[in-house]
């Protein structure tokens, strides 16, 4: 039972280009998130996905594009990185209702 | 203004002291609320969660809700050097998805 996974944990890239990072879970949720860390700035919510095949906008959506694959996968796609977006990217899911977010390792991006 | 606030700190406490962590919300709908711990470098760990007025114990941990002031709390009782990390107050709104986290609290315990 891993939990939630992220790949990479690392990465690095030029301005312009796209990438997509990788979450899938095997805990049962639901509902799967897609959070950016910065500092000083806490947690902010990018997308997130209430259930397989739904996905909303968070806080911070611009420059940022997810698929939920399946109840298992949600994916973050940058289509042309900016300097910006460089962050700690986390991904959460949750099983039910009431129930807590349960994360990642993380995903330490840089866009140079 | 911001979903959720928090003094960002540092706290700092000595080696057995109560630390007294705090946090305020702006969305009166809100139903649920989390305390997560995340250590430097790592990802965030729950540590409380809280969903109706009072307290809620877990061993040194008591999470306290008043609904009516908007506020959350945690208190760590017993404090240990282990405890030093980044406090985040996380709150779900309403009856949508989406979590708000505050910027998090920065607790340091001198032995």
């Amino acid at each position: 039972n891993a939990g939630v996974t992220q790949t990479p944990k690392f990465q690095v890239l030029k301005t312009g280009q796209s990438m997509t990072l990788q979450c899938a879970q095997d805990m049962n949720h639901n509902s799967m998130y897609w959070y950016r860390q910065d500092p000083g700035m806490g947690l902010r919510l990018i997308y997130y996905s209430a259930s397989e095949g739904t996905t909303d906008k968070g806080e911070v959506p611009n420059g940022y594009n997810v698929s939920r694959l399946n109840k298992r996968e949600f994916s973050l796609r940058l289509e042309s990185a900016a300097p910006s977006q460089t962050s700690v990217y986390f991904c959460a899911g949750r099983e039910g209702t009431n129930s807590p977010l349960h994360f990642g390792n993380g995903t330490r991006l840089t866009v140079t | 203004q911001k979903e959720v606030e928090q003094n960002s700190g540092p706290l700092s406490v000595p080696e057995g002291a109560i630390a007294s962590l705090n946090c305020t919300y702006s969305d009166r709908g809100s139903q649920s609320f989390f305390w997560y711990r995340q250590y430097s470098g790592k990802s965030p760990e729950l540590i409380m969660s809280i969903y109706s007025n009072g307290d809620k114990e877990d061993g040194r941990f008591t999470a306290q809700l008043n609904k009516a002031s908007q506020y959350v709390s945690l208190l760590i009782r017993d404090s240990q050097p282990s405890d030093s990390a980044t406090y985040l107050c996380a709150v779900k709104v309403g009856n949508f998805n989406k979590f708000y986290f505050g910027s998090g609290t920065k607790l340091n315990v001198k032995p």
